[in-house]
């Protein structure tokens, strides 16, 4: 099975701020593009972000971004607004057992 | 707009069964895979089991295998876990999820609200 690990598991930030999360896949040999993200805010159901590790979900917000290939990526939210304060997950669909990260807690500074 | 709506949860005790529900809308269900998704309380998320179009493929964790089962019903747009031999780790919050990709679901587009399991004596 791939394991995903995210970097950092919690994080305390500021509107406006610039916030990186970065998901590592645990397998040697590339998962090439299969990477989503996904954002949770308590009591409610995942969400969409962002597919095939750059592609913008339809809907979301263009301060979303993400990046990478291979075993590396990045979500990346360029001005975080208060409404961004949630938790973010990583999500690998090259193989089953499909595997998500542990997830990236975010909170208000 | 679509929708998915899970239903059937409840407190089962172990070694009890126990079958979720989801109804969709909104889109053309027969043209999609269709995952199941839980989380236990305070944890992160598990991807359980898909079935593609037309419920000739279903894939599960190993965790969930010879105990649950995941099916379709393409006239009714409905997708259903039945859930066996249930254990306390079982406990979670189950999430219906749409697939996107013909041959592979290469992501979860549309989610459903979840229903609570709930295994315990």
């Amino acid at each position: 099975d791939i394991q995903m690990t995210q970097s950092p598991s919690s994080l305390t930030a500021s509107v406006g701020d610039r916030v990186t999360i970065t998901c590592r896949a645990s397998q040697s040999d590339s998962i090439s593009s299969y990477l989503n993200w996904y954002q949770q805010k308590p009591g409610k159901a995942p969400k969409l972000l962002i597919y095939a590790a750059s592609s913008l979900e339809s809907g979301v917000p263009s301060r979303f971004s993400g990046s990478g290939s291979g075993t590396d990526f990045t979500l990346t939210i360029s001005s975080l607004q208060p409404e961004d304060f949630a938790t973010y997950y990583c999500q690998q669909s090259y193989s089953i057992p499909f595997t998500f990260g542990p997830g990236t807690k975010v909170d208000i500074k | 707009e679509v929708q998915v709506v899970e239903s059937g949860g409840g407190l089962v005790q172990p070694g009890g069964s126990l079958r979720l529900s989801c109804a969709a809308s909104g889109f053309t269900f027969s043209s999609y895979w269709l995952t199941w998704v839980r989380q236990a309380p305070g944890k992160g998320l598990e991807w359980v089991a898909n079935i593609n179009q037309d419920g000739s493929k279903k894939y599960y964790v190993d965790s969930v295998k010879g105990r649950f089962t995941i099916s379709r019903d393409n006239a009714k747009n409905s997708l259903y876990l039945q859930m066996n031999s249930l254990r306390a780790e079982d406990t979670a919050v189950y999430y219906c999820a749409r697939g996107q990709g013909y041959n592979y679901p290469y992501y979860f587009d549309s989610w459903g609200q979840g229903t609570l399991v709930t295994v315990s004596s």
